[in-house]
């Protein structure tokens, strides 16, 4: 089946650092990559929708410039944390629009711990 | 907009069976997702339904009725390993989006 890559699992950093997370499909093109958070014992949540050469669409609360989607290829979104603080701490989780023709169309990467000190 | 109901939290015994509820409330309906989360980890697809009924998959069921705004999914023969948080979602936006909306999630822990 399709298979997403999400790296790093784990990240720890210093509270004003930026941190990168990758979300890559291995075996299919996804046009249409998606990024959640999800804090504890709560439900994820959508961040925004990353468009392969276009601009993200960020939902209602969701600050651009602090959470900087990069979509440049048909493989690769990127989720970057800019100047992350404490309340950053999450779990990141990306997931890219498969359209395999089956309903799991939804392919989820195994998801980032963030930890910011 | 979209809302999803499900349960907090549900406790069963290993071997039984366990229905887990979702009501939700959609503008337009394209199908009903359950996904499986264990902690700590990523979702893991269970059931897609469109249409009204019962689908049985191996020892998961998902049922739905769109015109109650109601699904469930249903364990038999329960193992501790299905101890995770059951996810119930719904896209939402048009048909062939998979931007989800996600319900808050039960978490079910299986005893022995």
């Amino acid at each position: 089946g399709a298979v997403v890559s999400q790296h790093p699992s784990r990240v720890i950093c210093k509270s004003g650092t930026s941190v990168k997370i990758e979300c890559r499909s291995l075996d299919f093109q996804a046009t249409t990559m998606f990024w959640y958070r999800q804090f504890p014992k709560k439900s994820l949540m959508l961040m925004a929708t990353s468009n392969e050469g276009s601009k993200a669409t960020y939902e209602q609360g969701v600050e651009k410039d602090k959470f900087l989607i990069n979509h440049a290829s048909l493989t690769l979104s990127t989720l970057t944390v800019t100047s992350a603080h404490p309340e950053d701490s999450s779990f990141y989780i990306c997931s890219a629009d498969g359209r395999t023709g089956r309903h799991e169309k939804l392919f989820f990467g195994s998801g980032t711990q963030l930890s910011v000190l | 907009g979209q809302n999803i109901d499900q349960p907090t939290e549900m406790t069963a015994t290993e071997g039984a069976i366990v229905q887990i509820n979702c009501t939700y409330q959609t503008s337009g309906f394209n199908g009903l997702f359950w996904y499986q989360q264990h902690a700590g980890e990523a979702p893991t697809f269970l059931s897609y339904n469109v249409l009204d009924g019962l689908e049985e998959k191996g020892r998961f069921s998902s049922f739905l009725s769109r015109s109650k705004g109601y699904s469930y999914l249903l364990l038999k023969e329960l193992q501790m390993k299905d101890s995770a948080s059951y996810l119930c979602a719904a896209p939402s936006s048009g048909a062939g989006s998979y931007q989800l909306t996600f319900g808050k999630g039960t978490k079910l822990s299986v005893i022995p």
